[in-house]
């Protein structure tokens, strides 16, 4: 069965960096083709994607907040963190990890799809 | 970056109703593209991936077509279960979602 969970502050001030980190069991980071990504949703609004780090340690990031985001794995731990920093109060959001397998042109594991996602954590950026 | 435009934003149907919901990507993206339903309060769901493949478990009423940079998600016969929110996304070059299509009922 494989399930991931997120874990956090669920309020940070602005300017504030925030550290979540997703915690996952039934599969490892260390099989090729696997990742986790990390995706979030302002109240009422639609689905971001904002990072993603695959077994191989390779990281993506949004590009549009690529300066203000980090990604690390520590796969003995079966862990996923994501860091932002300068924390705004337009990055209220709910924050969701999701496991992704990779499919592209030249090899694919999978579905390419973020097939099992958390629960999500709301997290309030306020003074 | 690559832009994905849902349309319509709502969708007003009934039960039994056959519906489509359509996004178009601002550049070719071959099929590298997935669909999801979100239900208030909860994680969005894979249904679709490489544009037309329906995910394990995903019930045969839905659908996934595409045509150049344009795709459809379809569902032959709205059940009471499928009233939510669906969103595509590209996986092509790196990961874009769209805005949204809320589907209600009429």
């Amino acid at each position: 069965q494989i399930t991931l969970k997120e874990s956090g502050p669920t309020l940070v001030k602005p300017t504030q960096t925030l550290t979540l980190t997703c915690t996952f069991s039934g599969f490892s980071l260390s099989t090729s083709g696997l990742g986790v990504g990390w995706i979030r949703q302002p109240p009422g609004k639609a689905l971001e994607w904002l990072a993603l780090i695959y077994w191989d340690d390779d990281k993506r990031y949004n590009s549009s907040l690529k300066s203000r985001l980090t990604i690390t794995k520590d796969t003995s731990k079966n862990q996923v963190v994501l860091t932002m920093t300068n924390m705004d109060p337009v990055d209220t959001a709910t924050y969701y990890c999701a496991r992704k397998v990779f499919c592209g042109s030249t090899r694919c594991f999978g579905s390419g799809g973020f097939d099992y996602w958390g629960q999500g954590t709301l997290v309030a950026v306020s003074s | 970056d690559i832009q994905m435009t849902q349309s319509p934003s709502t969708l007003s149907a009934s039960v039994g109703d056959r519906v489509t919901i359509t996004c178009r990507a601002s550049q070719s993206i071959s099929n590298w593209l997935a669909w999801y339903q979100q239900k208030p309060g909860k994680a969005p769901k894979l249904l679709i991936y490489k544009a037309s493949t329906l995910e394990s478990g995903v019930p045969s009423r839905f659908s996934g077509s595409a045509s150049g940079t344009e795709f459809t998600l379809t569902i032959s016969s709205l059940q009471p279960g499928d009233f939510a929110t669906y969103y595509c996304q590209q996986y092509s070059n790196y990961y874009t979602f769209g805005q949204g299509t809320k589907l209600e009922i009429k």
